[in-house]
This record gives C-alpha cells, sequence and structure tokens, in this order.
C-alpha cells in the first residue's frame, strides 16, 4: 500500500521558535498536501505541491511555509511558533488518477 | 475557497441501526466527492468516492449523489461498533487543480 511517512510524530515548541515538520513518500505521487485538523475544523488545507520545486498556498497559509525539494519530500515550516499552531498536523500525498489520497500519521504540535 | 458542509455534528445509533449522514457543496464546480474514516487517533482512510448522479453500494456502506443539488449522503447498514469514527466529505473541482477540500466531519457513534 501506499506510504507516508511523517516526522516527528509529536513535538513540543516554544512560543517564537521555528519547527519544521517533514513528510516523505514512496508513492511515487505529484501531489501532496500538508493540512492541519483541529476539533471543530475538520481538516484544513494549509499549503500543497504538484511536485518538487513548485509549492502553493492553501485556505490557511498565514505562518506557514512550505518547501517541496524532490519528488519524494515536502515540508511545513514555521518561522515563528505560536500558541494558535497547536494542533494534529497531517501529510497527505495523491493524484487524480489514484482516486484518493494517502495520508500519514500525523503530528500532533504545542507550541507552548 | 468553496466550503464544504455536513450534517449531522454528531450521530448516535444502536448497534445493527442505519446512519445516514450528510454533505453538501457550495461550489457549483465539484464534480468528486469522497468519504474518509477517521478512527479516534488515526489518519484518515478513503472509505467511498462517487462521481456520478445516483448510487453507489459497498457492503453495508451506500451512497448517494445529486450533482444537482451537490449533496451526497452515506448510508451505514447494520451498523457495528466498530463503525464508531469521524467521517468526513470531501470535494474537488475537475481539472489539474487537484485539492480536496473537506468538511467538519461527522461523529458516529454506535453503541452496543
Amino acid at each position: 500500500e501506499a506510504a507516508v511517512t511523517q516526522s516527528p510524530r509529536n513535538k513540543v515548541a516554544v512560543t517564537g521558535g521555528k519547527v519544521t515538520l517533514s513528510c516523505n513518500q514512496t508513492n511515487n505521487h505529484n501531489n501532496m498536501y500538508w493540512y492541519r485538523q483541529d476539533t471543530g475544523h475538520g481538516l484544513r488545507l494549509i499549503h500543497y505541491s504538484y511536485g518538487a520545486g513548485s509549492t502553493e498556498k492553501g485556505d490557511i497559509p498565514d505562518g506557514y511555509k512550505a518547501s517541496r525539494p524532490s519528488q519524494e519530500n515536502f515540508s511545513l515550516i514555521l518561522e515563528l511558533a505560536t500558541p494558535s499552531q497547536t494542533s494534529v498536523y497531517f501529510c497527505a500525498s495523491g493524484d487524480p488518477g489514484e482516486n484518493t489520497l494517502y495520508f500519514g500519521a500525523g503530528t500532533r504540535l504545542s507550541v507552548l | 475557497q468553496q466550503k464544504v458542509q455536513q450534517s449531522p455534528e454528531s450521530l448516535i445509533v444502536p448497534e445493527g441501526g442505519m446512519a445516514s449522514l450528510n454533505c453538501t457543496s457550495s461550489d457549483r464546480n465539484v464534480d468528486y466527492f469522497w468519504w474518509y474514516r477517521q478512527h479516534s487517533g488515526k489518519s484518515p482512510k478513503m472509505l467511498m468516492s462517487i462521481f456520478s448522479n445516483g448510487e453507489k453500494e459497498e457492503g453495508r456502506f451506500t451512497v448517494h449523489l445529486n450533482k444537482a443539488s451537490l449533496h451526497t449522503s452515506l448510508h451505514i447498514r447494520d451498523s457495528q461498533p466498530s463503525d464508531s469514527a469521524l467521517y468526513l466529505c470531501a470535494a474537488s473541482i475537475p481539472g489539474g487543480n487537484y485539492k480536496p477540500t473537506f468538511g467538519k466531519g461527522t461523529s458516529l457513534v454506535v453503541h452496543p
């Protein structure tokens, strides 16, 4: 089955610090996505990418950057973390022809 | 930014009963819907997808789609305690801009 691996699985950060969440996929999908999940909000799209070197803003990009250095890797960067960014973050990969997104296990981030 | 609305927010059904979940998109360009299931502490996994008007059945699960009203529904018959989960509806527009938008979800509890 398609594999998406996120690291770290849990992270505690301080306000104002820099946080990098990493995602690796072995599915050879062109498209990769970062979502955050909060109670009462479902999954909200932060950034996505159509291939190496490309990043696009999703619905809630403020306070986040993304980087896609290769087909396999997609990172989410919080340059100045704030407590409002405390959440569970999911990375996903998927192409239209496959008819589904494959999600990683998630990263639980707490910003204190 | 298209919106995906799900109802009800939460649902409790007895074991063996029928669960019915609803989802509507606000974007008339949407042509594809998915239903994902997310067990507590896990990542979402695709359950069913539909893009044609009508009905699709897989085991105990049936999905309906009315493209004119942009409404889809998921019905689970003979509900089991293992069906207890968060059910997320997602929608996408056609073409190269493949970025599924998710609703807030319906939390289903099946009690023995």
